[in-house]
């Protein structure tokens, strides 16, 4: 069966350290992979996209890497604040016939930044 | 900053009674996509709207459910006959260039009594 994977255990971390992030995935093939963060009770957030030949990506403070062999997607934030503590949702996309995607969403981990 | 936005935030309605979610993605957005998060659990896609028309719908969306762009800057999204288990919160999102880059709205958190 399809399964998107993301640690559903809280990840609780210290300022300024980097917090990493897993996607895993197992019998898809997509296109690319997106990160996003979510905020109780709002809308997900794009932050990054990468695609499916591109190995790595970064924004800012946010690295993503991308690895099809593995079906793993990592995603990194360094020197990392309390303002990032929050859900992070990665979504596959699919490419279907017609030549459309489709996002599908992991259930996202919840990243605690501690002072 | 544009945003999309959405009305209303929250709608309670009684089981069997048709509900109609609000959005109004952003101006120069081509690419309109509704989705839906139960409580708990993970962002569903819904269906996507491209030049006036569905481009995908997922199994999710059956004959329950109709999409609409009355006009130039609204998006809806209607569920007739509500059932307890449409109780969610439902999002709209627009893109530019399809789903590379979506905007998501704040939601509308829909409770079927």
């Amino acid at each position: 069966s399809q399964k998107i994977e993301q640690n559903s255990e809280a990840l609780n971390i210290q300022e300024g350290k980097t917090a990493t992030l897993t996607c895993n995935y197992t019998n898809y093939s997509p296109a690319y992979l997106q990160w996003y963060r979510q905020d109780p009770g709002r809308g997900p957030v794009f932050l990054l996209l990468i695609r499916e030949n591109e190995k790595e990506k970064r924004k800012e403070r946010l690295k993503v890497t991308f690895d099809t062999t593995l079906k793993q997607s990592l995603f990194h934030i360094t020197a990392s604040q309390p303002a990032d503590s929050a859900t992070y949702l990665c979504a596959l996309v699919l490419t279907i016939s017609g030549g459309s995607y489709i996002p599908t969403f992991g259930r996202g981990t919840s990243l605690i930044v501690h002072p | 900053e544009p945003e999309v936005t959405q009305t209303p935030s929250h709608q309670v309605t009684q089981m069997g009674q048709e509900v109609i979610l609000r959005c109004v993605p952003i101006s120069n957005h081509l690419y309109f996509y509704w989705y839906r998060q139960i409580l708990g659990q993970k962002v569903e896609f819904l269906v996507s709207f491209y030049n006036n028309e569905i481009s995908e719908k997922s199994e999710i969306f059956d004959d329950q459910f109709s999409v609409e762009r009355p006009d130039g800057s609204n998006f809806t999204l209607k569920i007739r006959s509500t059932k307890l288990e449409d109780s969610a919160m439902y999002f709209c999102a627009s893109s530019e260039y399809g789903v590379n880059e979506q905007f998501f709205g704040p939601g509308t958190r829909l409770t079927v009594l």
